[in-house]
């Protein structure tokens, strides 16, 4: 059972526009979000996050947007850049006695910015 | 600072044998997360260890398990591997026990091919 799910493997984007990648969860219980960035033979590294009594985070080119009733988010990069080409995946975890919950992925989107 | 350290970076191994992956954290950080990385599957969880002790486990068979030392570092151990633990293994430390909610930073990890 997908928890996270990322439901386009992949996106194309010319550069200098708009990229948006979309997420949705199921587990209501989750109530902080995540989204890492990836290039290949590289571990993921962290981008932005986004916790649920906000609705919007901010941080330069990278917006993250989330909408608990849809139990959707969405990450923004404008402008997008070739160097932003990767797979992009977008975690989630849930409040528990200890703190937080281990984080669960998404299976990723691949971006590819094109000149 | 220096980042978090997986050795080996690569492993060819046969069905059947065992073998044992190492991570060593971010200085200072004394929770170490294991991930299982595989292109249809995406990032998932295998455990947590924080203070040496196995704090969460993931979804995975037996044969996966892990241990922490008192320097925080942490390894993995596959026996009896099989073709489909061929994968992505990798390695996110973390200041805090349950990473969920903060920065978790990876490591390159270590490509498994059981053949």
């Amino acid at each position: 059972d997908q928890q996270v799910k990322q439901n386009s493997p992949s996106l194309s984007v010319q550069e200098g526009r708009i990229s948006i990648l979309n997420c949705d969860y199921t587990n209501s219980m989750f109530d902080y979000f995540l989204w890492y960035k990836k290039y290949p033979a590289e571990g993921p590294t962290f981008l932005i996050s986004i916790s649920s009594i906000k609705d919007k985070n901010e941080d330069g080119r990278f917006t993250v947007f989330l909408n608990k009733s849809a139990k959707h988010l969405s990450l923004h990069i404008v402008p997008s850049q070739p160097g932003d080409s990767a797979v992009y995946f977008c975690a989630a975890s849930a409040r528990v006695n200890s703190g937080y919950s281990t984080l669960t992925f998404g299976k990723g989107t691949m971006l590819l910015v094109s000149p | 600072k220096a980042g978090v350290t997986q050795t080996p970076r690569y492993l060819i191994k046969t069905r059947g044998q065992q073998v044992t992956l190492s991570c060593s954290p971010i200085s200072g950080h004394r929770s170490v997360s294991w991930y299982q990385q595989t292109p249809g599957q995406g990032l998932q969880f295998l455990f947590e260890y924080f203070s040496e002790t196995q704090r969460n486990k993931g979804n995975f068979p037996g044969r996966f398990s892990g241990r922490q030392f008192s320097n925080s570092r942490s390894e993995m151990n596959v026996s009896t591997l099989e073709l489909g633990d061929s994968a992505l293994y990798l390695c996110a430390s973390s200041p805090r026990q349950g990473i969920g909610n903060t920065e978790a930073f990876f490591g390159q990890g270590t490509r498994l091919t059981v053949v």
